[in-house]
C-alpha cells in the first residue's frame, strides 16, 4: 500500500472548521482516498472517500489536490464529538486476494476539540 | 446503520487457553474481516471471509483460526491463547469485495492474556 502522512495531532476550538491535511505522494492512479476516525473506546468508522474530485457527505468535505498527492479532510464545524484519531488511508479497488481488506491505518492525527 | 456487535468489550484469558471472539453483522454484508489493534502498529488483518465457509488469511493468521458457519457471524480462534496475543480485535463488515465499500468496525475486543 502506497504511504500516507499526517500529523501527530492537532487542535481546535468548538465551532471552527478544522482542515486535517494528509501528504499520499506515491498514490496510484487507482487508490482512492479513504478517511476513518477512531473515537475513544470505539472501532473506527467511516468518514468519506474519493479519487480525484472533491466530496461531501454529511459527517465532512475531501479536497483533494490536482496531482493527487495530498488531501485534506474539512470538518466544517467542529464539535466536542469530533475529538477522534483521524486516519487517512490510500485504497486500491482492483486488488485481490488479502490487499482488500488490508487498512494500513498508520498513527493518524490526534484531533483535540476544545470548548 | 449498520451494526457490528462484538459479544464481549473486554476479556482475561489465560495462557494456553482456547479463546473464542465472535461477531455479528445485521447487514447482510458479504464480507467480514477480523483485525488486531496495537500501539504503534496500527490494524493489522489475521483473517477475513467472502462468503459463508469461505476464508482467506490475512497478514497475520498465525496461531488464530476462524469459522464462518453463517453469514452474518464470523468468529476469531484463539487455538491456544499466549501473552503476544494481548491487543484490541476489532471485527469489520463490507457489502462488496473490492476496495472501495466503507468497512463497518464493531467497537472492540480487548483481550488480556496473562
Amino acid at each position: 500500500d502506497a504511504k500516507t502522512t499526517q500529523p501527530n495531532s492537532m487542535e481546535s476550538n468548538e465551532e471552527e472548521p478544522v482542515h486535517l491535511p494528509c501528504n499520499h505522494s506515491t498514490i496510484s492512479g487507482t487508490d482512492y482516498i479513504h478517511w476513518y476516525r477512531q473515537l475513544p473506546s470505539q472501532g473506527p468508522e467511516y468518514v468519506i472517500h474519493g479519487l480525484t474530485s472533491n466530496v461531501n457527505n454529511r459527517m465532512a468535505s475531501l479536497a483533494i489536490a490536482e496531482d493527487r498527492k495530498s488531501s485534506t479532510l474539512i470538518l466544517h464545524r467542529a464539535t466536542l464529538r469530533d475529538a477522534a484519531v483521524y486516519y487517512c488511508i490510500l485504497r486500491d479497488p482492483n486488488a485481490g486476494g488479502t490487499s482488500y481488506g488490508k487498512l494500513t491505518f498508520g498513527q493518524g492525527t490526534i484531533l483535540t476539540v476544545h470548548p | 446503520d449498520v451494526k457490528v456487535t462484538q459479544s464481549s468489550r473486554y476479556l482475561v484469558k489465560r495462557t494456553g487457553e482456547k479463546v473464542f471472539l465472535e461477531c455479528v453483522q445485521d447487514m447482510d454484508h458479504e464480507n467480514m474481516f477480523w483485525y488486531r489493534q496495537d500501539p504503534g502498529l496500527g490494524l493489522r488483518l489475521i483473517y477475513f471471509s467472502y462468503d459463508v465457509k469461505m476464508k482467506e488469511k490475512g497478514d497475520i493468521p498465525e496461531g488464530y483460526s476462524v469459522s464462518r458457519e453463517k453469514k452474518e457471524r464470523f468468529s476469531l480462534i484463539l487455538e491456544s491463547a499466549s501473552t503476544n496475543q494481548t491487543s484490541m480485535y476489532l471485527c469489520a463488515s463490507s457489502p462488496y469485495p473490492e476496495g472501495l465499500s466503507p468497512l463497518h468496525f464493531g467497537n472492540g475486543t480487548r483481550l488480556t492474556v496473562t
